[in-house]
């Protein structure tokens, strides 16, 4: 089943304790990315990768790091995690090495950074 | 620079009726791609439709309809005869041409009440 898997899904931890969420993808997509969703502001993008490799900023990009060492696996990693991070979190991905077309979502991750 | 503004937060309605949902963009670009996702009280983000700047051709898919209108750079949603089912936020979104950026609007959530 084509699937965008991550983990963990939900996440209570504290300040300052790095952490990653992991991101993995089956088909084969070039395009992948990661949003954070909060009340009353909607999606907003983290990092995107086009390929292999290649990462960028999205519009919200302070206190997080990004890697794509395989072109299936997109972790966020969070090296000193703070309050104003606690957020639904999506990662997906798509054809192609930009977004034109439609992306496909995994199911979030929850974290509440204490 | 791109934008969308989707102006209703929230939307109540009752069964059956029928209800537009307002996406505007903003682009300078004369290539860009359009789409709504709709996600369910459940959390998970589907795709619902995707249309690029050449195509002007409004679309149908059974109780849903989408009117893309250039001239008011806008992206409407309408849902006829609304069901239960139906209750989401639904997001409207816009990538450039020449962008490796997807950006969102903040979502509308509909409620349809029996």
């Amino acid at each position: 089943e084509a699937q965008v898997t991550q983990n963990p899904r939900y996440l209570i931890t504290v300040t300052g304790k790095k952490l990653t969420v992991t991101c993995s993808q089956n088909m084969n997509h070039e395009y992948m990315s990661w949003y954070r969703q909060d009340p009353g502001l909607g999606l907003r993008q983290i990092y995107y990768s086009m390929n292999v490799e290649v990462t960028d900023k999205g519009d919200v990009p302070e206190g997080y790091k990004v890697s794509r060492k395989e072109k299936r696996n997109f972790p966020l990693i969070l090296e000193s995690p703070s309050p104003n991070q606690t957020s639904l979190y999506f990662c997906a991905s798509s054809l192609g090495s930009k977004p034109h077309q439609p992306q496909h979502f995994g199911d979030g991750t929850r974290l509440s950074i204490l | 620079a791109q934008k969308v503004t989707q102006a209703q937060t929230e939307i109540s309605v009752v069964e059956k009726e029928d209800v537009t949902l307002d996406c505007v963009y903003e682009t300078r670009d004369t290539t860009y791609y359009l789409f709504w996702y709709k996600q369910p009280p459940s959390g998970e983000l589907v795709f619902l439709i995707r249309r690029n700047s050449f195509d002007e051709q409004n679309e149908i898919s059974g109780r849903y309809s989408w009117n893309f209108q250039k001239s008011t750079s806008s992206f409407n949603f309408t849902i006829t005869a609304s069901q239960v089912v139906d209750s989401a936020v639904y997001f409207c979104a816009l990538v450039q041409g020449g962008s490796e950026k997807l950006v969102f609007g903040k979502g509308t959530k509909l409620t349809v009440n029996p």
